[in-house]
């Protein structure tokens, strides 16, 4: 079955860490995106990336960093210079840049 | 970021009951998309509209794409307890030659069985 992952569900993290979200899809798109949700809140974006070896910054891009080694991989590292990390952290990716975006299942970040 | 405004911002109905809610902007798009989430999952798209006029069904679900290209509305028929969660919206705009993706805050809707 065609999808994204992401894993873990849950992660929880002490502050001052670095921490990686996995998100992979094997529906051959060429964009993937991160997202950060907040209660009550829409979606934010993090980053995104349209091709391989390729990303630009989103509207939160501060204390984020990612990379796009492989067209099904785009991982999120949420560094100690992010402020308020807890949070929803979703993946997408669509065929084209900014088409319909399909999501993964979220991992949801506790920082402590 | 630029958002859109989508209404309302939450719903409580009674089961059967039919459900609207809209979304609308001062820009002009390209494609309307709605989305339902699950509390503690991802989106999952549920129509996307191409064309201004356009009206799209799937199952008791109806939208369409405003003649303006300014707005949006879903609609909902006979609800069920399933329908609960949270709808967005979402716009695209070729800005400039620089495609982006504008996304409502979301209309939180609970179903009473």
């Amino acid at each position: 079955d065609g999808g994204i992952t992401q894993s873990p569900k849950y992660l929880f993290r002490k502050e001052g860490q670095n921490v990686t979200l996995s998100c992979e899809q094997n529906l051959n798109h060429d964009a993937m995106y991160w997202y950060r949700q907040d209660p009550g809140q829409g979606l934010r974006l993090i980053y995104y990336s349209q091709i391989v070896n390729d990303f630009q910054k989103g509207d939160i891009a501060e204390g984020y960093s990612v990379s796009r080694e492989k067209k099904e991989s785009f991982p999120l590292t949420v560094t100690s210079a992010q402020k308020n990390p807890t949070a929803f952290y979703l993946c997408a990716s669509s065929y084209g840049p900014f088409y319909e975006q399909y999501f993964g299942p979220g991992t949801r970040l506790t920082v402590t | 970021g630029q958002q859109l405004n989508q209404s309302p911002q939450s719903m409580f109905i009674q089961e059967g009951e039919d459900v609207s809610m809209n979304c609308t902007s001062s820009s002009i798009f390209n494609t309307w998309l709605w989305y339902k989430q699950d509390p503690g999952e991802g989106p999952v798209l549920l129509i996307a509209l191409y064309k201004a006029g356009e009206l799209t069904s799937n199952g008791r679900l109806t939208a369409q794409f405003g003649i303006t290209r300014k707005d949006s509305f879903l609609n909902i028929s006979a609800s069920i307890p399933s329908d609960v969660g949270i709808y967005f919206c979402a716009g695209q705009t070729n800005a400039g030659n620089n495609r982006k993706l504008i996304w409502g805050l979301g209309t939180s809707l609970a179903v009473n069985p």
